[in-house]
């Protein structure tokens, strides 16, 4: 399978703990995006990277929230002291920027529940 | 802010007629104009999408128009199926921007009838 790929698929996590989520793009592409899906809504953005460059961070992205790509390649999503307002699918994307498309293709997803 | 508003929330069709969902978008430089459909567990996908330099685009049953001046975005589906039952999203972006974050609208659940 060589789409967008993310671990893990579901979360669980009292208030309080910590919880990191991973995110491995479709392999040739530059740029990897965050989104958040709360129940009945569409997704909405959170962050978004250009290789290993943060490029854009939404005001939904409190300071609990941290991503990283290190290398250009996979990301992690990090919350920190999670509350139970973070429970949602975390939604990652991919595209290949700079070609004449700059089609976003979607993970599964990593539903967090918050207890 | 940026915003795209979509309806119906829910749609339920009998097989083999039509569905159309429409959205309207508020950024004026929105250029990119795609569409997602959602299953049960799964992240979205690309259906199909428009840019802001045509104003229509069709792919086998589905086709999405543009109205660019009134901001009005359309997904027509003729002779629907048992499995286009999902929630479908319309989106925004600005193509070609350095920012280009996805828009979505908050969806519409739409349901076939057999």
């Amino acid at each position: 399978d060589t789409g967008v790929s993310q671990d893990p698929r579901h979360k669980i996590t009292k208030r309080g703990q910590n919880v990191t989520f991973r995110c491995d793009p479709i392999s040739e592409h530059n740029r990897l995006y965050w989104y958040r899906q709360t129940l009945g809504q569409g997704p909405e953005f959170l962050t978004y990277f250009q290789n290993e460059a943060q490029l854009e961070k939404s005001r939904l992205l409190s300071d609990r929230f941290s991503a990283e790509r290190p290398k250009g390649s996979f990301s992690t999503l990090e919350i920190q002291r999670t509350e139970q307002g973070d429970s949602a699918m975390y939604l990652c994307a991919s595209s290949l920027a700079g070609g004449a498309k700059n089609i976003q293709y979607f993970g599964a997803g990593t539903r967090l529940s918050v207890l | 802010g940026e915003n795209v508003e979509q309806h119906p929330s829910t749609l339920s069709v009998q097989e083999g007629d039509s569905a159309v969902i429409k959205c309207t978008y508020s950024d004026s430089a929105s250029n990119y104009f795609p569409w997602y459909k959602q299953e049960l567990g799964k992240g979205p996908q690309l259906i199909i999408d428009i840019r802001s330099n045509v104003g229509e685009k069709k792919d086998q049953r589905i086709a999405v128009t543009l109205n660019k001046t009134a901001k009005h975005f359309s997904l027509h589906i003729t002779e629907t199926q048992p499995e286009d039952s999902a929630v479908y999203f319309c989106a925004a972006s600005r193509e070609y921007s350095s920012a280009s974050k996805i828009i979505f609208g908050s969806g519409t659940r739409l349901s076939i009838r057999p």
